[in-house]
């Protein structure tokens, strides 16, 4: 069964900063990793998706990475700014079972000190 | 703008008296989701939907139901809530048979049961 783990749970860091989130899964026969955000009580913003192919995906000040082989995943955020203060979470399918079923990791709550 | 919109946003109740969380998507898509999110035990499906008329029971289904009727419309029912439904739900969607695609997330509703 998939397991997805994400470390550290929490971090805290001053402005400016380049940060790396780590997420880990168990079952490396994956369709792809989707990266989302989540503001306190609010609802999941999608960041990026690395399909099983790629290597990394890039949007703005983030990269996200993906090594199939070794099970794990970096969400790499540069030059970082307060408004980033949020949890980040990452999830893949269920492969194999409910292919829609996202298996999501714990997430790693992010804050961000001007 | 594509989207997937949910409601109540925010909802308290009380055991035992009927409630209905609708959610709704403009994407086309086939595939369409509920998911619960806890403290500490993050994010789970509670039940998931292929197309019209084709329902099946995610990891958490038990105390709730869902129909989907219409291709954009996949409601959650909870016949008889109790406290251990006090969650945030979130309702998903994504295209069917093409799980390379990024899942799209509403923006949650919070329910409470007394």
């Amino acid at each position: 069964k998939q397991e997805v783990t994400q470390i550290p749970a929490a971090l805290s860091v001053p402005e400016g900063e380049n940060l790396v989130l780590n997420c880990s899964f168990t079952d490396s026969a994956i369709y792809n990793l989707q990266w989302f955000r989540q503001d306190p009580g609010k609802g999941l913003t999608s960041l990026l998706l690395i399909q099983s192919s790629q290597r990394e995906q890039t949007s703005g000040r983030l990269n996200a990475s993906l090594d199939k082989s070794s099970g794990r995943s970096t969400l790499y955020i540069a030059a970082s700014q307060p408004g980033d203060s949020a949890t980040y979470l990452c999830a893949v399918p269920n492969y194999g079972g409910s292919q829609g079923n996202l298996i999501f990791g714990k997430g790693t709550k992010l804050s961000v000190k001007p | 703008e594509a989207q997937v919109t949910q409601n109540p946003r925010y909802l308290i109740t009380v055991t035992g008296k009927k409630l209905t969380v609708t959610c709704s998507q403009n994407m086309n898509h086939e595939y369409m989701s509920w998911y619960r999110q806890d403290p500490g035990l993050g994010l789970r499906q509670i039940y998931y939907s292929m197309n019209v008329e084709v329902t099946d029971k995610g990891d958490v289904p038990e105390g709730y139901k869902v129909s989907r009727k219409e291709k954009r419309n996949f409601p959650l029912i909870l016949e008889s809530p109790s406290p251990n439904q006090t969650s945030l739900y979130f309702c998903a969607s994504t295209k069917m048979w093409d799980f390379s695609n990024e899942q799209f997330f509403g923006p949650g509703t919070r329910l409470t049961v007394l």
